[in-house]
């Protein structure tokens, strides 16, 4: 079975501390993509990274870093800096194989950054 | 239109009445999905679409719910007798191909009470 567990289900954070986002996932399959988005208040789900199964490469782009570790199943979100504008829901979520490309998500983590 | 629009953005109904929401995705995007995310949730999926044809509709929840993009472009997603537990947001996204690459593209959703 395909499974996304988000156990924070809610983060308070100070501005520009930093702040990580744990996500495993759960597939049989060895090829997979896994994502993370963001939903801000208007609804809208705001994509953030695709990771192919076979690149466990670390990303990062500007403020945001990614740790994709197939080991331990897990694929974590690090907001360096956090700023205010960064509060929103965050998903991760996994591509299920198959002809419909269909994505599992998490329950998501509310981060609220304040000032 | 520059992104994927979706109307009405809210619907209130009576328990029992008809709804239909609609999906305006990306121009020239094939590949068209429908998600639900209740309150307090991630996005559960719900069908997909390549073109015109209906390829995936194994997360309708009931059979009151139907979907149709009968030219692959618009597509409308109706529930008929509403309940109670139908109320959620029911967010629609759009991939320019058919294959696991592209990006996935969400509306804002349409919110959806059943009172």
């Amino acid at each position: 079975a395909q499974k996304v567990t988000q156990a924070q289900t809610e983060i308070s954070v100070v501005e520009k501390e930093d702040v990580t986002l744990d996500c495993v996932y759960e597939t049989r399959d060895t090829t997979y993509y896994l994502f993370w988005y963001k939903q801000p208040p208007s609804g809208e789900l705001v994509f953030l990274i695709r990771r192919n199964s076979f690149d466990e490469q670390n990303e990062i782009s500007g403020r945001y870093s990614w740790n994709f570790q197939k080991s331990t199943s897990s694929f974590n979100f690090t907001i360096t800096a956090s700023q205010v504008v960064d509060s929103a829901v965050y998903f991760c979520a996994l591509e299920v194989r198959g002809g419909s490309e269909k994505l599992v998500f998490g329950k998501g983590t509310k981060l609220t950054v304040n000032p | 239109g520059a992104g994927v629009s979706q109307s009405p953005r809210y619907k209130v109904a009576k328990r029992g009445q008809d709804v239909a929401l609609r999906c305006d995705p990306i121009s020239g995007h094939v590949s068209l999905f429908w998600y639900q995310q209740a309150l307090g949730q991630g996005p559960e999926f719900l069908t997909y679409f390549q073109n015109e044809a209906q390829l995936d509709k194994s997360g309708l929840p009931s059979d009151r719910f139907f979907a149709e993009r009968p030219e692959g472009s618009v597509s409308t997603l109706k529930i008929q007798r509403t309940q109670q537990e139908d109320s959620a947001v029911y967010l629609c996204a759009s991939r320019k191909t058919s294959g696991r690459t592209g990006e996935l593209f969400f509306g804002e959703g349409s919110r959806l009470t059943v009172l």
